[in-house]
C-alpha cells in the first residue's frame, strides 16, 4: 500500500496554542496536499505543495515538504476551538493519477 | 451554487441486496473519485475515472462497480460481492487528475450500513 502514516493519531491541545501534525510517505510525488475532516463530513482542502516547494502559507496554516525524507508537516498557529476536526495528508505521485490518503490526525481544541 | 452532492446521506442494506450510491458534479470536472472511509481510519480509494467512458480500478475495488457515461455523473454500485460494506463512501473530483496539481473538491458522504 502506498498510503501515507500520520503522526500523532490524535492531538489534544488549549485554545490560542499552536498545532503540529505530520506525515510521511513512501514514494517520489508531484505534490502533497492537506484537507481537514468535520466529523461525519466531507473533506475540505487546505493547501498544496508541490514537490519543489519546501514551506507555504496559508492563513494560520503553515505547510512545510522535505522531500529527502518523504515528509511533510502542518503547523496551526493559535489555534480555536472551531479547529476541531481530523486533518489528512494526501500525496500525488510522480507516476498515475490517483492520490494516497494518510492515516490522519484527530485534532481537539479545547476551549 | 457549484458543487458535488451525494445522495442519499443515509443508506441501509440487507445482506444480498445491491445498492447505488450517486454522486453528480457541476463543477466541469474531468475526474471523479470513489472513497470507502471506515472509523477512525483514513481514504482508500475504490474506482477513480479520469475522462467519460474510463475509469481504473483502485486499491479497493473488489465487490464494487462504477459507470461514467456522463462527465457530471459517477455512481457506485456496491454488489453482494462485497462482504463488509458498512463504511462512510466519500465521492471527490478534480478538474484533471492528481499529477495535475489539482486540488480535490468532496461530496458531503454517503453513509452505507448492512442489516
Amino acid at each position: 500500500s502506498q498510503q501515507g502514516e500520520e503522526d500523532p493519531q490524535a492531538l489534544s491541545i488549549q485554545e490560542g496554542e499552536n498545532a503540529t501534525m505530520n506525515c510521511s510517505y513512501k514514494t517520489s510525488i508531484n505534490n502533497l496536499q492537506w484537507y481537514r475532516q468535520n466529523s461525519g463530513r466531507g473533506l475540505v482542502h487546505l493547501i498544496l505543495i508541490r514537490s519543489n516547494e519546501r514551506e507555504k502559507h496559508s492563513g494560520r496554516l503553515r505547510v512545510t515538504l522535505d522531500t529527502s525524507k518523504k515528509s511533510s508537516s502542518l503547523l496551526i498557529t493559535a489555534s480555536r476551538a472551531a479547529d476541531t476536526a481530523s486533518y489528512f495528508c494526501a500525496t500525488a505521485p510522480n507516476t498515475g493519477n490517483q492520490f494516497y490518503f494518510g492515516t490522519g490526525t484527530s485534532l481537539t481544541v479545547i476551549p | 451554487d457549484g458543487g458535488i452532492t451525494q445522495s442519499p446521506k443515509y443508506l441501509f442494506r440487507k445482506e444480498g441486496q445491491n445498492v447505488t450510491l450517486s454522486c453528480e458534479q457541476n463543477l466541469n470536472h474531468d475526474a471523479m473519485y470513489w472513497y470507502r472511509q471506515d472509523p477512525g481510519q483514513g481514504l482508500r480509494l475504490i474506482y477513480y475515472s479520469q475522462i467519460v467512458n474510463d475509469f481504473q480500478k483502485g486499491d479497493i475495488a473488489e465487490g464494487y462497480s462504477v459507470s461514467r457515461e456522463k462527465k457530471e455523473s459517477f455512481p457506485l454500485t456496491v454488489t453482494s460481492a462485497q462482504k463488509n460494506p458498512t463504511a462512510f463512501y466519500l465521492c471527490a473530483s478534480s478538474i484533471r487528475g492528481a499529477a495535475s496539481n489539482n486540488e480535490q473538491f468532496f461530496g458531503p458522504g454517503t453513509r452505507l450500513t448492512v442489516l
